[in-house]
């Protein structure tokens, strides 16, 4: 099956840094990939999607890139706030969505 | 248009009762998932079911655990005899055509403590 993995766990940056978070699957079937942010006590927010046929989306301060020959997908965060500080799971389908470990954002004002 | 609702939001239950988790899908949205997420982990699929059929059950435990998605009514996830290892949030997801390609949108979560 379907495994994910992402890096950093933590991540520290100033406000107004760009922050990458780091995601690489193992099954090549896969073909689509949505990234989530989460904050204390709430539930998973969809906050962009990237599906196999498209290498880069935009979205703001928000972009995604997938490379499909490496297996591995990233997202980009610009200008960052201090309330994009959250949890941010990557993930890979099969049915249900596999998830990615989680990246603890803090952008330190 | 309401997003998915979940309830109860907390649930405290002792050793060895049963917990039922309710989950109603976003209006139009016919596929419903469950997650477990353990404190300080990753969301974990159990299951997917569409209306009145269990279509993926790979990540539920083979035991005590039970879900379903009735032609009326909400989704619900059901633990019967829980311990202690069951206490996490469960979090459920709807989209409406599914095939694991779908935008899954989450709903608030249940938090279960199990005394």
């Amino acid at each position: 099956g379907e495994n994910v993995e992402q890096h950093p766990s933590t991540l520290s940056v100033q406000e107004g840094d760009s922050a990458v978070i780091k995601c690489t699957y193992s099954d090549s079937a896969s073909n689509y990939f949505p990234w989530y942010k989460q904050e204390l006590g709430k539930g998973p927010q969809l906050i962009i999607d990237i599906r196999s046929n498209v290498g880069e989306k935009k979205d703001q301060r928000i972009a995604v890139t997938l490379n499909k020959t490496a297996k591995h997908f990233s997202l980009h965060i610009t200008e960052t706030q201090p309330e994009d500080s959250a949890v941010y799971f990557c993930a890979a389908s099969e049915e249900g969505l596999i998830f990615g470990t989680g990246t603890l954002l803090a952008v330190q004002p | 248009n309401a997003g998915v609702m979940q309830n109860p939001r907390h649930l405290v239950r002792r050793r060895g009762q049963e917990a039922r988790l309710r989950c109603s899908p976003m209006k139009g949205h016919s596929h419903v998932y469950w997650y477990r997420q353990l404190p300080e982990e990753g969301l974990k699929f159990m299951v997917y079911l569409q209306k009145e059929n269990i279509i993926d059950e790979s990540g539920m435990p083979k035991e005590r655990f039970s879900a379903e998605f009735p032609k009326e009514g909400p989704s619900i996830l059901r633990i019967q005899q829980v311990v202690r290892g069951d206490s996490a949030a469960y979090f459920c997801a709807s989209s409406p055509n599914g095939q694991g390609k779908d935008t899954q949108y989450f709903g608030p979560g249940t938090r279960l403590t199990v005394l």
